[in-house]
């Protein structure tokens, strides 16, 4: 069974500029959290999508951005980019979004860096 | 605010010792304490996990410990492998709020051989 794919891995993006990262979740699992990771603030909950409807918000302004569609896949914008959007990325998908915890299988993350 | 705290930031533990990394929590609403095993280059990956109605878990070399009373839980890693040195995460999540995970900073895990 193929992990979670994200795309791209690598990305350099200047100031100002927008940027779409791409998430495909593993085969049957309907729910998506996005997660920033940097060595100043760890990992941080970005949002969670599950069947196409936003779940969950962290605290992230309004630039961060997300969608899900009808095959599960989801995709986060950035718009605006600042120095400090600079991060990797994680996907995380999982079976369900009910409250019987299901294992959240995370992807190798897309590394952002903004010059 | 940081609602998960781990410590230590960094360890290193020798070949076939005890690796401890512990976190303690704030809000007890959380009702679900995994670990997450993250090596370079790579996304988390699960380790082990807990429910606050259990006072420990083990899985092979891995153990949890929980003390609800403390709000505290630890990770102890038997028979330290130079495999086992990754960065590892406790997190804490809560029903109402999905699947969003709570993280805490993270300790970086050296095992020397």
């Amino acid at each position: 069974k193929a992990g979670v794919t994200q795309t791209p891995r690598y990305l350099i993006k200047t100031r100002g500029q927008q940027v779409t990262l791409s998430c495909s979740p593993i085969s049957g699992h309907r729910s998506v959290s996005w997660y920033q990771q940097t060595p100043g603030q760890g990992l941080q909950f970005l949002f969670e999508y599950f069947s196409e409807t936003q779940r969950n918000k962290g605290n992230f302004p309004g630039r961060f951005s997300g969608r899900q569609f009808s095959n599960s896949r989801s995709e986060m914008n950035v718009s605006t980019l600042e120095l400090g959007d600079s991060a990797l990325y994680l996907c995380a998908s999982s079976l369900s979004g009910d409250p019987v915890y299901n294992e959240q299988f995370f992807g190798p993350g897309t590394r952002l860096t903004v010059l | 605010q940081q609602q998960v705290k781990q410590s230590p930031q960094s360890l290193i533990v020798q070949k076939g010792g005890i690796s401890i990394i512990n976190c303690a929590y704030e809000n007890t609403a959380f009702d679900y304490f995994p670990w997450y095993q993250q090596f370079p280059g790579k996304g988390p990956a699960l380790l082990i996990a807990i429910r606050p109605d259990v006072s420990e878990k083990k899985e092979g070399r891995f153990t949890i410990s929980f003390n609800k009373s403390a709000k505290q839980f630890s990770l102890h890693i038997m028979d330290s492998q130079p495999g086992d040195s990754a960065t590892y995460f406790c997190a804490a999540q809560r029903p109402e709020y999905g699947n969003k995970l709570v993280f805490g900073a993270g300790t970086i895990l050296r095992v020397k051989s």
